[in-house]
């Protein structure tokens, strides 16, 4: 979707290696969701973003959301295999809006 | 809990054959989503259900779509007549409404691939 500007399109690291995946919207965000997805599988729900400012980490996988909620990034701390398949963020622009908008998602390979 | 479930994982069909897909929610979840995700994209919404009343339907859903949850907990998405033009990954998730506003937490299934020859 045009709405939500991913970046970079794909990525290849080498293992140990931190990276940075951002989520860019030309409109306020209301939530930023952040999913990831093997290669023909389903979305694996990693972190959902609020406010502005916020921060979450789940394991080596850290996400925020500026102040003007206009964009997301996910850092990866050494990067491991584990870690490869594609990102995507989902938005929402207004309060009780039940579809997201996705991103065209990032395509990330690590490198053993 | 078992996750959001679909079926068949895979579909082959020739153009033109009526294809029925199926999803199983989280149990207790209320809302229920289906997505179309083509190769190289993100995934795009196609309809969506509160309990058993289909809520909204997006403009992607033409008349060949058709969409159930007749009891509120599983769905179907049925394709007739289908065209190459559907092949793709077909996406189920679901939600617990917990406020009366905000939004939900979607969690997805693993997709049923479409393959129209």
């Amino acid at each position: 979707s045009q709405e939500l500007e991913q970046s970079p399109q794909s990525l290849i690291v080498q293992e140990g290696k931190n990276l940075t995946i951002n989520c860019t919207s030309s409109k306020t965000l209301y939530g930023l969701y952040w999913y990831k997805q093997k290669y023909g599988e389903g979305l694996i729900f990693l972190m959902m973003l609020q406010k502005g400012g916020e921060e979450k980490s789940h394991e080596k996988i850290t996400a925020k959301l500026d102040e003007k909620k206009q964009q997301s990034s996910l850092h990866i701390t050494a990067s491991q295999p584990s870690h490869a398949g594609i990102y995507l963020c989902g938005a929402v622009f207004t309060s009780g809006t039940y579809k997201y908008i996705f991103g065209t998602g990032t395509r990330l390979k690590v490198l053993a | 809990d078992t996750g959001v479930s679909q079926n068949p994982r895979h579909k082959i069909t020739k153009r033109g054959q009526n294809v029925t897909f199926r999803c199983d929610p989280i149990s207790e979840h209320n809302r229920l989503y289906w997505y179309r995700q083509t190769l190289g994209q993100g995934p795009e919404f196609l309809t969506y259900f509160q309990n058993e009343a289909q809520l909204e339907k997006s403009r992607l859903l033409s008349d060949r779509f058709s969409a159930e949850r007749p009891k509120g907990s599983f769905s179907t998405l049925e394709i007739q007549r289908t065209e190459q033009g559907d092949s793709a990954m077909y996406l189920c998730a679901s939600s617990s409404q917990k406020r009366t506003s905000g939004t939900d937490t979607q969690y997805f299934g693993p997709g049923t691939r479409l393959t129209v020859l």
